[in-house]
């Protein structure tokens, strides 16, 4: 799987559009964009994923580039139970069964 | 649908002593899998099934480490002697097999905390 880049933290104010970088510069053809958060002391939650068109769902939105090189996750409004470490996650299925393998990730504070 | 759970929350250990954690997945979905956090370090991949067979076990530390899914349903992963170094958060996840080129997302259960003393 391709390896991705993503800021160490990011600050939002609180009902403010909080926008999650996440550079995977090395993504190939076959490779979904897959993004999990993980709130304090919880597991991993997915959010949403991405081929290469944009996608939003009740979560998120999902931004990638034409050329797939990087992409953005947007929390509209962003609340404090959105404070969480975020991971960006590149995944392919090639006939297989791909585990996630997840980074350190953008830790998210989201202030009052 | 009801998510992943896992037991014990929580489950505290004397070095040398064995510990058997539980993961009951989503109802139907054919693949699970386990990770680990230590702490202040990444989660980490330790195996996965598809059903009852070990896809992947590469990321298991060691032989102490052994999980089992018999019948295809719920898995258990046995640590047996226990050392520090165990102690971390284990995490649990399933997903259902993927339809066409399309890798399902993977849904978590909220973790064991493990701590060896």
């Amino acid at each position: 799987d391709a390896k991705t880049t993503q800021p160490p933290s990011m600050d939002c104010a609180e009902g403010r559009a909080a926008n999650l970088p996440c550079n995977h510069s090395t993504i190939s053809g076959n490779e979904y964009v897959y993004w999990y958060r993980q709130i304090h002391s919880q597991g991993p939650q997915y959010i949403i994923h991405g081929l290469k068109n944009n996608e939003t769902n009740e979560m998120a939105s999902l931004i990638i580039t034409e050329d797939r090189k990087s992409s953005t996750l947007i929390l509209p409004h962003a609340t404090l139970r959105d404070t969480a470490v975020y991971y960006c996650i590149v995944r392919s299925y090639s006939g297989g069964y791909q585990k996630v393998t997840f980074g350190i990730g953008t830790k998210l504070q989201v202030i009052p | 649908e009801a998510g992943v759970t896992q037991f014990p929350s929580h489950s505290v250990i004397e070095k040398g002593q064995t510990v058997t954690l539980r993961c009951d997945p989503i109802s139907g979905h054919d693949n699970l899998y386990w990770y680990r956090r230590v702490m202040g370090k990444e989660i980490k991949f330790l195996l996965h099934f598809v059903k009852e067979s070990k896809q992947d076990e590469s990321g298991m530390p060691n032989n102490r480490f052994l999980a089992e899914r018999t019948g295809g349903t719920y898995s258990t992963l046995k640590v047996q002697p226990a050392e520090l170094e165990d102690s971390g958060v284990y995490f649990c996840a399933s997903s259902r097999t993927p339809p066409g080129h399309f890798p399902s997302p993977l849904h978590f259960g909220n973790g064991t905390r493990l701590t060896v003393t």
